[in-house]
């Protein structure tokens, strides 16, 4: 069974720009969450979508949005980009939105310059 | 507020055993989990606990005490592989929250 799945695992945009970022989680898992971390604040959390409703929203600015389609597949935008941007995305799947069990994929890595 | 504290940094022995500590302060509670990230990797699965008592998985071991809101990751037999950063996170009413994790230290 394929793990979740990211892409693009690098990126470097410029302040200003917009980024998307695609997740595509394990089959049959309809939950999906993204995060953010940063060297020293662990992992904070962004949102999470469950059947393509989002169901919590993190304290993040309204340029970070999120959408999931009908297949779980779900995709992360950021717009106006800024140099604190820059982190590793992680998006985590798990088979319902109460699920303690949560799988990450390997992180898409943004750097703002 | 909605807080998760574990230690910053933790050094042990290869060989030793460790306990990494997580204490908790959530609206609701629905379980706490352990997960482990290497350098440059993703976070993995390593221990759920949803009612209280210990949880056994190999050479690691999970415990939850609900009404101290309190919890510990126990890792014995350790190894240089096990160096790596652990994070505690408690499912909440609306949402699962991490701690700032805790990165081990293994001395050989």
């Amino acid at each position: 069974k394929a793990g979740v799945t990211q892409t693009p695992r690098y990126l470097i945009k410029t302040r200003g720009q917009q980024v998307t970022l695609s997740c595509s989680p394990i089959s049959g898992h309809r939950s999906v969450s993204w995060y953010q971390q940063t060297p020293g604040q662990g992992l904070q959390f962004l949102f999470e979508y469950f059947s393509e409703t989002q169901r919590n929203k993190g304290n993040f600015p309204g340029r970070f949005s999120g959408r999931q389609f009908s297949n779980s597949r779900s995709e992360m935008n950021v717009s106006t980009l800024e140099l604190g941007d820059s982190a590793l995305y992680l998006c985590a799947s798990s088979a319902d939105w109460r699920g303690n069990t949560i799988y990450f994929g390997e992180g898409s890595w943004l750097t703002v310059v | 507020g909605q807080s998760l504290e574990q230690p910053s940094e933790v050094t042990a022995v290869e060989g030793a055993i460790v306990q990494i500590n997580c204490t908790y302060q959530t609206s609701g509670f629905y379980g706490l989990s352990w997960y482990q990230q290497h350098d440059g990797g993703a976070p993995t699965f390593l221990s759920y606990n949803g009612l209280d008592g210990l949880e056994e998985t190999g050479r690691f071991s999970s415990f939850l005490s609900r009404s101290d809101s309190y919890g510990y990751l126990l890792l014995q037999e350790l190894q240089m592989k096990d160096s790596a950063s652990y994070f505690c996170a408690v499912r909440g009413d609306d949402k699962i929250i991490f701690g700032k994790g805790t990165r081990l230290h293994i001395l050989p």
